[in-house]
């Protein structure tokens, strides 16, 4: 079975500040691991994955994350947040790819000019 | 490619009345996922389709709800006899065959009265 834990609901940075949004996984087989943003009232866009290989992966916007094994770890980060990147973020496991999600609660990041 | 659309984008009906989303995938996807997903949760996994197999179905999936997809390209969810606790947005992605990207619509949210 597979899981997601996403440490904090809601995370406030000033705009140019880090940005660090948090994710743990559980799996029972190596994961698919994948990092989604949703704006309000719209669905689900994929920021980045990973599959196999380079455990550093960029994605769209500026936002990249590191797969760390050993800490069961997919971590989101973006150097400078800007007041566009305000939005709810999940971070999600498949075990194989291409089979279902399986979603955290997700974090809502606020963005303070 | 138009993207994953959904339809209708909100419903809102009475406690005890069968409702029906539809979803159209992007052109040549062959798997079709439903989600639902609650206020302040991320989505959950429903049923999924490879074609027009329904491939696995979610514990959360009771009997009220029915899934098609009768020609492996449009489908269908049903929920019949609808409860307040239906109330949720209802979310469909597809992907192709062999990858691992799924692909989201903007979701229809119902409202049950």
């Amino acid at each position: 079975a597979q899981s997601v834990t996403q440490l904090g609901s809601h995370v406030s940075v000033s705009e140019g500040a880090l940005v660090l949004l948090r994710c743990n996984y559980s799996s029972s087989v190596p994961p698919y691991l994948f990092w989604y943003v949703q704006y309000p009232n719209q669905g689900l866009q994929l920021l980045l994955k990973y599959t196999t290989g380079a455990t550093l992966v960029k994605g769209i916007n500026g936002f990249e994350a590191e797969f760390k094994k050993s800490e069961t770890s997919f971590h989101l980060t973006k150097p400078s947040a800007h007041m566009s990147d305000a939005a709810e973020y999940f971070c999600a496991v498949s075990p194989f790819g291409n089979e279902k999600l399986t979603f955290g609660t997700g974090t809502r990041l606020t963005i303070i000019p | 490619d138009t993207g994953v659309s959904q339809d209708p984008r909100h419903k809102i009906t009475k406690r005890g009345q069968n409702v029906t989303f539809r979803c159209d995938p992007i052109s040549e996807h062959n798997r079709l996922y439903w989600y639902r997903q609650t206020l302040g949760q991320g989505p959950e996994f429903l049923t999924y389709f490879q074609n027009e197999a329904q491939l696995e179905k979610s514990r959360l999936l009771s009997d009220r709800f029915s899934a098609e997809r009768p020609k492996g390209s449009f489908s269908t969810l049903e929920i019949q006899r609808t409860e307040q606790g239906d109330s949720a947005m209802y979310l469909c992605a597809s992907s192709p065959e062999g990858q691992e990207t799924q692909y989201f619509g903007p979701g229809t949210r119902l409202l049950v009265l």
